[in-house]
């Protein structure tokens, strides 16, 4: 597509359900990454795919993230039993493969868990 | 590990001139970024500069590196309401992953 998509755009849930997120990264692009920006806060780095290597997870907060890439394309961020403290607004970005320019991202998905 | 620093806040009358500034630690980044999210947005990459440079200039933006004192600026010339956004600054983190600033958010104000 013609830019990161995210779905869905704003997702409100009770404490303790799971959630999946959606990004449909740049097609091309072999680079994609997940990143959580809280309430006045910059971006914390959560997980980031390149091409078929294993994901780098160390940014992943706890045992109840998970994210998977379904053939080198579409991701999904899965939060477990959610916590309040998981509400932020969580990014997906993509980018060529060994690319000086940056991501582009998308336009994030708002998680509110009450 | 790696840590970019920004001022949070930034305030000016609209047509004058904005500075934000970032520090960051890594030396041997190779280009440093700078983003702009709009509220309701993702993050759109606004500028970068490759670290041999020490400015680099498009239209209205002007970005300034010290790398003696690994500091970074952008300079935002006639601010206008639509300047009106958080700024983060960025570097390379083990090539491919970025760290980012905690971001500038900038009022302009008419």
């Amino acid at each position: 597509g013609a830019g990161v998509s995210q779905s869905p755009s704003n997702k409100v849930t009770e404490k303790g359900k799971d959630v999946e997120l959606r990004c449909d990264p740049i097609s091309g692009h072999t680079a994609l990454y997940w990143y959580r920006q809280s309430l006045g806060q910059g971006l914390e780095f959560l997980i980031y795919f390149q091409g078929n290597s294993a994901p780098d997870k160390s940014g992943l907060p706890s045992d109840r993230f998970s994210a998977e890439r379904t053939g080198g394309s579409v991701s999904t961020l899965t939060i477990q039993r959610t916590q309040q403290e998981d509400s932020a607004v969580y990014l997906c970005a993509s980018s060529p493969s060994l690319s000086n320019y940056g991501y582009t991202f998308g336009s994030g998905t708002r998680l509110t868990v009450v | 590990g790696e840590d970019v620093e920004q001022s949070l806040f930034l305030s000016v009358r609209e047509g004058d001139s904005s500075v934000i500034n970032c520090t960051y630690t890594d030396s041997s980044s190779t280009y440093l970024y700078w983003y702009k999210q709009e509220p309701g947005a993702g993050l759109q990459l606004l500028t970068y500069i490759f670290s041999n440079m020490d400015m680099k200039q498009d239209q209205r933006l002007t970005v300034l590196l010290n790398k003696k004192d690994k500091h970074l600026s952008l300079r935002i010339a006639d601010t206008q309401t639509g300047d009106s956004a958080i700024y983060f600054c960025a570097e390379p983190f083990y090539g491919q992953n970025f760290v980012f600033g905690p971001g500038t958010r900038l009022s302009v104000l008419p």
